[in-house]
């Protein structure tokens, strides 16, 4: 059964604790993306990876930070330091490092309080 | 100058009508413009996507009408369904060092009544 996992589905944290995000695939997709989507607005790009051991910052990095140690793990971490980090983070994978054929996991819904 | 931009924002439509979402960009270095469908707590899902040199690219019931001179592209979606509904995001992304960035619109929240 091929796919995208994201766990847990829902993350409680309080404020000040870092978190971390999993997200695995068995696609054997090149690249990983992660979005974060809130409530009314489109996905925004945390981060991304094209090829395992490196990662590139995309346009919302800033109190955020992930690892590409193995081909179909790409987790990531929310800090303290990020301001606003309640949010639905989404996980993607595209088969080529291109990246034009993005599928999305099924999302975890973090709640920081 | 990467803004997408996407109107309307929520669209009614009855059942066996056309439903149309229009997506508009300025960057002219974008090369790939897909749809993805999203419904409530999932995770959005890539529906039908096309390069600027067609102009249209037809899936089933999902069809992408694409103008380059006019920075345009649209999702009409015929005979719409109930089960259509949810909410759609066009999306745009370039490539050389932005490949892969994909940059979406707002979303459009569809309804089709029965």
């Amino acid at each position: 059964d091929g796919g995208i996992t994201q766990s847990p589905k829902y993350l409680f944290r309080k404020e000040g604790q870092n978190v971390t995000l999993s997200c695995e695939q068995n696609l054997n997709h090149d690249a990983m993306y992660w979005y974060r989507q809130d409530p009314g607005q489109g996905l925004r790009l945390i981060y991304y990876s094209q090829i395992v051991n490196d990662f590139q910052k995309g346009d919302i990095a800033e109190g955020y930070s992930v690892s590409r140690e193995k081909k179909e793990s790409f987790p990531l971490t929310v800090t303290s330091a990020q301001k606003n980090p309640t949010a639905f983070y989404l996980c993607a994978s595209s088969p080529t490092w291109q990246g034009y054929e993005q599928y999305f996991g099924p999302g975890t819904r973090l709640t920081v309080t | 100058q990467q803004q997408v931009k996407q109107s309307p924002q929520s669209l009614i439509v009855q059942k066996g009508g056309i439903s149309i979402i229009n997506c508009a960009y300025e960057n002219t270095a974008f090369d790939y413009f897909p749809w993805y469908q999203q419904f409530p707590g999932k995770g959005p899902a890539l529906l039908i996507a096309i390069r600027p040199d067609v102009s249209e690219k037809k899936e089933g019931r999902f069809t992408i009408s694409f103008n380059k001179s006019a920075k345009q592209f649209s999702l009409h979606i015929m005979d719409s369904q109930p089960g259509d509904s949810a909410t759609y995001f066009c999306a745009a992304s370039a490539g050389g060092t932005s490949y892969g960035k994909l940059t979406f619109g707002q979303g459009t929240i569809l309804t089709v009544h029965p």
